[in-house]
């Protein structure tokens, strides 16, 4: 199957600082992607559907201006969490679709472990 | 939003015993999808069901998903400690590639 990695894996922070995560789709063309948030033992929740070239849409109680995305390649979207606070701690995971408009199968990267001190 | 609630939400058991998860919701869905996603790791696809009342085998892994396409069950026949990890069913509505995932089931199986 298609392969979608993220780094970093693991990321520990002061509260305060920002933090940018990347999501590569490796093998395949990724217009549309996708970043969750799992907080443990909770399931993935959706925060926005990253458009290759165009502004991100966000789910609804996720703040744009907090949670930055920006999809500037058709294989790279990244997430920048902005002025991070304990709360933001989260494993955050990004997955992306081999159809345009994100239809078909979605391949999931890894996942981002933020740990916000 | 459709919402899937998912049980049980923990199940432990013994190596060899069999088990079902069930994904439920009041809402219809265009597919439906089961993942299985080890600690630290993002889902992996399992299954998708697409027709009401199909029903797909993996090896030991039956998938079935309800002839109103509000339901799905996952049964586990003869289960093996490699298939410990947490179940996530989603499901997608008509027109719409977006996915709205249950909470879960995380499973333990017991040598």
């Amino acid at each position: 199957g298609a392969v979608v990695s993220q780094h970093p894996s693991w990321v520990i922070c002061k509260s305060g600082t920002s933090v940018k995560i990347e999501c590569r789709s490796l093998d395949f063309q990724a217009t549309t992607m996708f970043w969750y948030r799992q907080f443990p033992k909770q399931s993935l929740m959706l925060m926005a559907t990253s458009n290759e070239g165009s502004k991100a849409t966000y789910e609804q109680g996720v703040e744009k201006d907090k949670f930055l995305i920006n999809h500037a390649s058709l294989t790279l979207s990244t997430l920048t969490v902005t002025s991070a606070h304990p709360e933001d701690s989260s494993f955050y995971i990004c997955s992306a679709s081999v159809l345009p408009g994100g239809t078909g199968e979605l391949f999931f990267g890894e996942g981002s472990r933020l740990t916000v001190l | 939003t459709q919402l899937l609630e998912q049980s049980p939400q923990f199940l432990s058991i013994q190596e060899g015993e069999n088990l079902t998860v069930y994904c439920n919701s009041s809402s219809v869905f265009s597919s439906l999808q089961w993942y299985r996603q080890e600690p630290g790791e993002g889902p992996v696809l399992l299954v998708t069901v697409v027709t009401g009342g199909e029903v797909k085998k993996l090896k030991r892994l039956t998938f079935q998903f309800g002839d109103a396409r509000k339901d799905s069950s996952l049964h586990i026949t003869a289960a093996q400690p490699g298939d410990t990890g947490l179940y996530l069913c989603a499901g997608a509505e008509a027109g719409s590639y977006q996915l709205t995932f249950g909470k879960g089931t995380k499973l333990s199986v017991i040598p």
